[in-house]
């Protein structure tokens, strides 16, 4: 019973190429949650999104930033145009559609912008 | 806007000393509360959770958290912490129907052997 699976682990790129991370929810989980974690700070809530629709976008930033969770496949967090801000672990969540708070969450994707 | 606060960022104790993490959280209504542990290096891991009932949640590895409600309060304590308690927590909260959970800025434990 695999995890939340998240890929690359360490993605780098250069400023202004563009970033995609990729997160596969546990069987059975329909929800899945993006965060960012700052050096020295704790996780900042991104997306929220449920199969082909996103629920939350309150925390993602206005532009550069957009999220998707098809029908098949993985939910993907771009990132365009990479800024050297942007650097930071990225942490994908995902949540059975049951309202029962079990949250299992990824091992994170380092992004490291040069 | 639901928030959470963490008192302590840095504590270092020594082994079997006890442990009690601080976690303020500001939010009108019927609220989950979660404990989650990062190892270094390592993803986040759920220690414990409240939803309802009683208010003294018990989790994995001797962990337990007391939910009072009049103090918006959740704090985490260990009667004797391990040098393998080293790690860094987080707080967590889930307010109403809104799905996501909102996070302290996290308290990094260092436990001296």
């Amino acid at each position: 019973n695999a995890g939340v699976m998240q890929n690359p682990r360490h993605l780098v790129r250069r400023r202004g190429q563009e970033a995609r991370l990729r997160c596969s929810p546990m069987k059975g989980h329909s929800h899945v949650y993006w965060y960012r974690q700052l050096p020295e700070e704790g996780l900042k809530f991104m997306v929220y999104l449920q199969k082909e629709n996103i629920i939350d976008e309150s925390g993602m930033p206005k532009e550069r930033f957009s999220a998707e969770f098809p029908k098949e496949g993985p939910s993907i967090l771009r990132i365009q145009q990479v800024v050297r801000g942007d650097s930071a672990a990225y942490f994908c969540a995902s949540s059975p559609p049951s309202d029962g708070g079990g949250y299992t969450f990824g091992s994170g994707t380092r992004l490291t912008v040069v | 806007a639901q928030s959470v606060s963490q008192h302590n960022h840095h504590v270092i104790l020594s082994e079997a000393a006890s442990l009690e993490l601080g976690c303020n959280y500001s939010y009108g209504g019927t609220v989950n509360l979660f404990w989650y542990v990062q190892y270094p290096g390592q993803h986040l891991q759920l220690l414990l959770k409240y939803f309802s009932g009683d208010p003294l949640v018990k989790g994995i590895k001797g962990f337990e958290a007391e939910f009072i409600k009049s103090k918006f309060s959740f704090n985490l304590r260990k009667p004797s912490v391990q040098w393998s308690d080293t790690a860094e927590y987080f707080c967590a909260v889930r307010g109403g129907n809104t799905g996501k959970l909102i996070f302290g800025q996290g308290t990094t434990l260092q436990v001296k052997p």
